[in-house]
């Protein structure tokens, strides 16, 4: 079946550390996206790309990068310029830019100790 | 721009009883409109969508919304909920047209009461 993996599930960061966050599809999708979420505050972006080799930053991209190298992968790496970093991160692709979201990951939860 | 209000960060209701979430959006264009389930520790998972044609929308498991563009709102109703539909629910806006990324609202819990 098609769908999206995140890995690891779970991930535990030191301070000062960069992590690195696993976003896999094949779905055959274009865009491709990564979420924040908080309690209360809903979902939101954090980078998303519409194609192979170029990302664009969404509302909250400081301290986060990604690289877009194939189709279907979209890995996000935090680091440790990421002051509050425990959340949990959520992949999503679309069939291309301007389409809705019809698949989610199911997510990664970050903590910083 | 486009947004997305949900006024209610939690809603407690018995089972089954009827169930309304609300939500309401804002947007200068023509629009597209979702509401995305979510239980615990798992991702999104897209439970109805409004895209064009009949304002009422069904999913599978009895939810339906209607889309109310006077109101500008896209409330999310079931007559008769079950424990499991205990989770947060997304509502979700797209502009129409040209390159433009989902806005989703902060989400409203559900809770069950057996």
């Amino acid at each position: 079946d098609g769908g999206i993996t995140q890995s690891p599930k779970y991930l535990f960061r030191k301070e000062g550390q960069n992590v690195t966050l696993s976003c896999e599809q094949n779905l055959n999708h274009d865009a491709m996206y990564w979420y924040r979420q908080d309690p209360g505050q809903g979902l939101r972006l954090i980078y998303y790309s519409q194609i192979v080799n170029d990302f664009q930053k969404g509302d909250i991209a400081e301290g986060y990068s990604v690289s877009r190298e194939k189709k279907e992968s979209f890995p996000l790496t935090v680091t440790s310029a990421q002051k509050n970093p425990t959340a949990f991160y959520l992949c999503a692709s679309s069939p291309g830019t301007g389409t809705y979201i019809d698949t989610f990951g199911s997510g990664t939860r970050l903590t910083v100790v | 721009a486009q947004s997305v209000t949900q006024l209610d960060s939690q809603v407690p209701v018995f089972e089954e009883a009827p169930v309304e979430l609300r939500c309401n959006y804002s947007s200068s264009v023509s629009v597209y409109l979702f509401w995305y389930v979510q239980y615990p520790n798992q991702g999104l998972q897209l439970l109805l969508k409004y895209l064009s044609g009949s304002t009422l929308v069904e999913s599978i498991n009895g939810f339906e919304a209607e889309f109310n563009k006077s109101q500008t709102s896209f409330h999310l109703r079931k007559p008769s909920v079950h424990i499991s539909d205990t989770a947060e629910y997304f509502c979700a806006v797209l502009n129409s047209g040209g390159y433009q990324k989902v806005t989703f609202g902060t989400g409203t819990k559900l809770q069950v009461i057996p």
